[in-house]
Formats: C-alpha cells, sequence, structure tokens
C-alpha cells in the first residue's frame, strides 16, 4: 500500500522568505511523485512532477523539489516566496492510483 | 479538445435522495478516479478504476457506486445522500506522468 505524509498542516511565512513544504510518502513499489497547488476556490494545478532521472525537479512559479529515496521524501521548495504563493499545496504518489497528502496550507504574509 | 468534463457544479440534495456525478474525459486514460476533499483533510480516494470494466475501492467507499463501462465515462452514485457527504468531489483522468481534474462538484446534504 502507498501513502503520503504532508509534516505541516499550515506554514506561514513573510513575502521574500525562503519556505520549505515536506512530504515523505511509503510504497512497496517504485513511484512517481507530483506536488500540487491549490488557489481559492480553484481546482488543482501541477506544480511539478518526478518521473525519474535527476533528483531535483524545477517546477512553475519558481518551486523545486528533491526527491530522496533513503529518505523517502518530497519537499518542495521556493528560495523566496510573493503574496501570490498563499494556497493550499498537495504533495501526491501514484503507482496504479494516485494518492494525495493532507496539504499545506501557505501563507505569505507582507 | 475537452479535458476532464465534470457536472454538476453544484448541486443541494436532501437526506436520503441519490444522485449520480457524472465525469467524461476525451484523451483515452486507462486512469480515473473519484475524490472527496474536506477541510483539512486533503483530496481523498473514493474509487478509483485501471480501465473500463474494472473498479477498485479507495479510502472512503462507503455509500459511493461506481462503474467503467466505456474508457471515456466514470461516473460515481450516490445511493442514500448522508450530510456526512456534503463535500466538494473532483473527478480525475490521469496516466503515470500526469493528472487532470474536473472543476469540481460541490455538493451540500441537508
Amino acid at each position: 500500500a502507498q501513502s503520503v505524509t504532508q509534516l505541516d498542516s499550515q506554514v506561514p511565512v513573510f513575502e521574500e522568505a525562503p519556505v520549505e513544504l515536506r512530504c515523505n510518502y511509503s510504497s512497496s513499489v517504485s513511484v512517481y511523485l507530483f506536488w500540487y497547488v491549490q488557489y481559492p476556490n480553484q481546482g488543482l494545478q501541477l506544480l511539478l512532477k518526478y518521473l525519474s532521472g535527476s533528483t531535483l525537479v524545477k517546477g512553475i512559479n519558481g518551486f523545486e523539489a528533491e526527491f530522496n529515496k533513503s529518505q523517502t521524501s518530497f519537499h518542495l521548495r521556493k528560495p523566496s516566496v510573493h503574496i501570490s504563493d498563499t494556497a493550499e499545496y498537495f504533495c501526491a504518489v501514484s503507482t496504479d492510483k494516485l494518492i494525495f497528502g493532507t496539504g499545506t496550507r501557505l501563507q505569505v504574509f507582507p | 479538445n475537452a479535458g476532464v468534463t465534470q457536472t454538476p457544479k453544484f448541486q443541494v440534495l436532501k437526506t436520503g435522495q441519490s444522485m449520480t456525478l457524472q465525469c467524461a474525459q476525451d484523451m483515452n486514460h486507462e486512469y480515473m478516479s473519484w475524490y472527496r476533499q474536506d477541510p483539512g483533510m486533503g483530496l481523498r480516494l473514493i474509487h478509483y478504476s485501471v480501465g473500463a470494466g474494472i473498479t477498485d475501492q479507495g479510502e472512503v467507499p462507503n455509500g459511493y457506486n461506481v462503474s467503467r463501462s466505456t474508457t471515456e465515462d466514470f461516473p460515481l452514485r450516490l445511493l442514500s445522500a448522508a450530510p456526512s457527504q456534503t463535500s466538494v468531489y473532483f473527478c480525475a483522468s490521469w496516466r503515470n506522468t500526469e493528472a487532470f481534474f474536473g472543476q469540481g462538484t460541490r455538493l451540500t446534504v441537508v
């Protein structure tokens, strides 16, 4: 069985500060890993994905994530956040089904 | 190319009523899923399908029924609505590399 754990339900941060949103997963088989963003009252938008190859993945809006197989982690980072990054972020893994974490609400303050 | 079409967008039901949420995709994807999104709980998998004629239960299947008679369609049936089923529902169509989501259905059961 596969599962995803997002360790922080809320992350408050000031504008222009760096941020890291943590994600750990478990699976008995190889997985693909994703980060999605959901802005208020909207659907889900793909930020980035790890399929294979380089463990550092770059996505849209300046976000990047690093796949760490030994720690079964896929943490999302951004070196300098903007007010517009305020949203909910979901980590997900896929095998024959696509499973999401419980989400991390990123709140960026001026 | 419409992607994933999910209807209706809003629905209010009385306790005990039944209804079907429709989901159709035109990308010839084998995998389709239904999720419910509740505050603080992320997207929880209700049912999923890996191809026409094949369905399986996710994390929260009770009170819901699905079928997959064609590759394109994956309807979700609420057999006897309960207030606990008040939620936002998302349909997804996906391959291993990326998922595409419907616009969501905001369902209220009174």
